[in-house]
C-alpha cells in the first residue's frame, strides 16, 4: 500500500541549512513533491522531482532522491524565519491526475 | 490571474446535517481535486474530477460525494455529518501536466 512518512518536527537556527526527510513505500510513484503550508493557508508547491532523477536544485532548495531506499529529502539553504511552516512530502503516480499521497508534514521552526 | 477560490471559508454545522462546499478553479483548469486535512489523519485524497467526470476516488464513505459543472466549478457534499468530519477541506485545480494549485480551504466544524 501507499505510505509516506516524515518526522513531525524540526528546529533550526536562522542562517543554518534545514534538511527535511521523507520515506515512501510505493516504488511505482512517478513524481515526488514538496509542498509548504503556512498557518491559515492552502498548500504551496515548492518543487518536485521525477522519479528517474537523483537531484534537483532550485535557488535555496535542493531535492535529493534515493530511489533504492525510497528516501526523499529537501534541503533549504540559509533558512529564514519566513521559512517557518509545515512541509509536506507527496507522491503521485501520473502527472495528469491529482491523486496525491501526502506525508504527515514536518513542522519547521526557525529560531532567530 | 485569480487563484483557486473556495467558499465558504468557515462553516459550523450540527451532527446529522448535510453540507455543500464550493470550489472555483483557476480559469482554464479542468481538473479539480478535493482533500480532507485533519490533525489525526493528515491530508487525505477525497476525489478528483475532470471534465465533469470523476477520475479518481479516495477511500471515504459514500456520505462524501462531489460533482463538477461544465464551467469546471466543483462542489463536494457531505451528508449526515459526524463529529469526525470536522476538518479543513482543500480543493486544488490543475491543467494538463502542470502544477496543482490549492485554495485556502474551507474549515468545517461539526458540533
Amino acid at each position: 500500500g501507499e505510505d509516506v512518512e516524515q518526522s513531525l518536527f524540526l528546529s533550526v537556527r536562522e542562517g543554518d541549512s534545514s534538511v527535511i526527510n521523507c520515506t515512501y513505500t510505493d516504488s511505482s510513484s512517478t513524481y515526488l513533491y514538496w509542498y509548504k503550508q503556512e498557518p491559515g493557508a492552502g498548500l504551496q508547491l515548492l518543487t518536485y522531482i521525477f522519479s528517474n532523477m537523483d537531484m534537483k536544485q532550485d535557488q535555496r532548495l535542493t531535492v535529493l532522491l534515493n530511489k533504492k531506499d525510497k528516501h526523499l529529502s529537501l534541503r533549504i539553504a540559509d533558512t529564514q524565519t519566513g521559512d517557518s511552516a509545515i512541509y509536506f512530502c507527496a507522491e503521485s503516480f501520473d502527472n495528469y491526475g491529482q491523486n496525491f499521497v501526502f506525508g504527515p508534514g514536518t513542522r519547521l521552526s526557525v529560531l532567530p | 490571474k485569480a487563484g483557486v477560490t473556495q467558499t465558504p471559508r468557515y462553516l459550523i454545522k450540527t451532527r446529522g446535517q448535510q453540507v455543500t462546499l464550493s470550489c472555483s478553479p483557476i480559469s482554464g483548469h479542468r481538473s479539480v481535486s478535493w482533500y480532507q486535512q485533519t490533525p489525526g489523519q493528515g491530508l487525505q485524497f477525497l476525489f478528483e474530477y475532470f471534465s465533469e467526470t470523476q477520475r479518481n476516488k479516495g477511500n471515504f464513505p459514500g456520505r462524501f460525494s462531489g460533482r463538477q459543472f461544465s464551467n469546471s466549478r466543483s462542489e463536494m457534499n457531505v451528508s449526515t455529518l459526524e463529529l469526525g468530519d470536522s476538518a479543513l477541506y482543500l480543493c486544488a485545480s490543475k491543467i494538463g501536466t502542470g502544477e496543482a494549485f490549492f485554495g485556502q480551504g474551507t474549515r468545517l466544524t461539526v458540533v
